[in-house]
């Protein structure tokens, strides 16, 4: 089946720094979703991205859907304390399909 | 908009016992919803996909008779964790889809079995 290899496990950084994380996959998605989760909650969409090569801020936050479409990468600019969570890259194949989740990148934010 | 709710937030039950976890999609009509389970340190595993209407789908290696999945409406689907017992104690999280790519995930149910 699919498999998504997130990295890195954990970040540990300090206040203000930018952060980048990625995803790769064995094969093909045609949809890419980033998502975060708080402790003790469900994951919260952050971005989605549904075309290969396509870049996508939200806020501080810029996602993009690798060319091959067998991966996509999370920057977060200027961190700050309540960006700290577990951030969940996953993909899709088709629309409406099961979404394959990454391992999850835990990020901690010392102010 | 797209709010998804579950209930109860939490959960301790006897081992042995049944448990039920509703999730509702509040503003939105959700023709599919997921079931998922995450252990502590780790992502999400899919158990099943439920269509409003119809049976659900369950993923390899996990139990139908165990996982019981009921999806009548089109904002409700139910999770009956039947004759619970220690190791099924874990973080169960749905989400819905309204029709496009994208999934609303619930705020999760922490279950324990004692």
């Amino acid at each position: 089946g699919q498999q998504l290899n997130q990295s890195p496990q954990s970040m540990f950084i300090q206040e203000g720094e930018d952060v980048s994380m990625n995803c790769t996959s064995s094969s093909i998605f045609n949809t890419w979703l980033w998502y975060k989760q708080d402790p003790g909650e469900g994951p919260v969409l952050l971005i989605a991205l549904y075309k290969a090569g396509e870049l996508t801020s939200n806020g501080r936050l810029t996602a993009q859907f690798g060319i091959t479409r067998k991966d996509s990468f999370l920057n977060i600019s200027a961190s700050i304390p309540s960006d700290v969570g577990i951030y969940f890259c996953a993909g899709q194949e088709t629309s409406g399909s099961r979404l394959t989740f990454g391992e999850g990148t835990q990020l901690t934010v010392n102010p | 908009g797209a709010v998804v709710s579950q209930h109860p937030s939490w959960v301790i039950c006897k081992s042995g016992t049944s448990v039920k976890i509703e999730c509702r999609s509040l503003d939105f009509q959700a023709t599919t919803m997921f079931w998922y389970r995450q252990f502590p340190k780790q992502s999400l595993m899919l158990m099943a996909t439920s269509n409003e209407g119809s049976k659900a789908t369950y993923e390899q290696g996990v139990e139908k008779d165990k996982f019981l999945i009921n999806h009548a409406s089109l904002t409700l689907s139910t999770l009956t964790v039947t004759s619970a017992h220690p190791e099924d104690s874990s973080f169960y999280i749905c989400s819905a889809r309204a029709g496009g790519y994208e999934q609303y995930f619930g705020p999760g149910t922490r279950l324990t079995v004692t």
